[in-house]
């Protein structure tokens, strides 16, 4: 168990470019969790997948946000057209849906992303 | 909707005392779970704790414990013997099976030897 995993760990863009993320989960967890966080705040929800099944949408999440679990397995998060409001670090989070496990949800490392 | 309120921006605590941290929630479900996460600065996010709401009991993993007032809404986070490792940004967040986590703002934790 290697943990989630994130990539790139850092990117800087320039505003109106696209980017995309890459998130990892512990291998045996089916559901998929993206946040945001921006300096000194606690994360927001952006969206969340069991297997492929993409279950929820947060009103953060804009038109340019997409989320994408193609097999089940690992995640992308694409940003189009990017604004400076969107610079903050992007955390994904991995767990389990087996009865009985206690739905704890294990963060990887995050992606900052900088919007100049 | 659920929210999580956790008032101390800041809190200080002396090496080997005590210090609990404050969390206050609003749900209008019975059954949920609430956490204790720890972020180091420039480093990723730990579970410390978890407590499910239908267990009376209240949560214990080692140096840190929770104090869970179902009625009340609250969900106190106590760290005994702290240790200069402690020091860091603690989130509560609040659950219901697995869906997405409802985060506070954080409270800084600094630990003076």
């Amino acid at each position: 168990d290697t943990g989630v995993s994130q990539d790139p760990r850092h990117k800087i863009t320039k505003r109106g470019q696209n980017v995309t993320f890459r998130c990892d989960p512990i291998s045996e967890h089916n559901r998929l969790y993206w946040y945001r966080q921006t300096l000194g705040q606690g994360p927001e929800f952006l969206t969340y997948f069991q297997n492929e099944a993409q279950l929820e949408k947060s009103r953060l999440l804009s038109d340019r946000f997409s989320a994408e679990r193609p097999k089940g397995s690992f995640s992308t998060l694409e940003i189009q057209r990017t604004e400076q409001g969107d610079s903050a670090m992007y955390l994904c989070a991995s767990s389990t849906s087996r009865t009985g496990d206690p739905y704890e949800q294990y963060f990887g490392p995050g992606t900052r992303l900088t919007v100049t | 909707a659920q929210t999580v309120t956790q008032s101390q921006p800041e809190m200080s605590v002396q090496e080997a005392e005590t210090v609990t941290l404050s969390c206050t929630y609003d749900t209008s479900e019975s059954d949920y779970y609430l956490f204790w996460y720890k972020q180091p600065p420039s480093r990723q996010m730990i579970l410390v704790i978890r407590q499910e709401a239908y267990k009376q009991q209240n949560a214990t993993e080692n140096r840190f414990s929770v104090n869970f007032q179902k009625a009340a809404k609250s969900f106190s986070l106590k760290i005994s013997d702290s240790q200069l490792g402690d020091a860091a940004m603690y989130f509560c967040a609040y659950g219901e099976y697995g869906n997405k986590l409802v985060f506070g703002a954080g409270t800084i934790l600094r630990v003076k030897s």
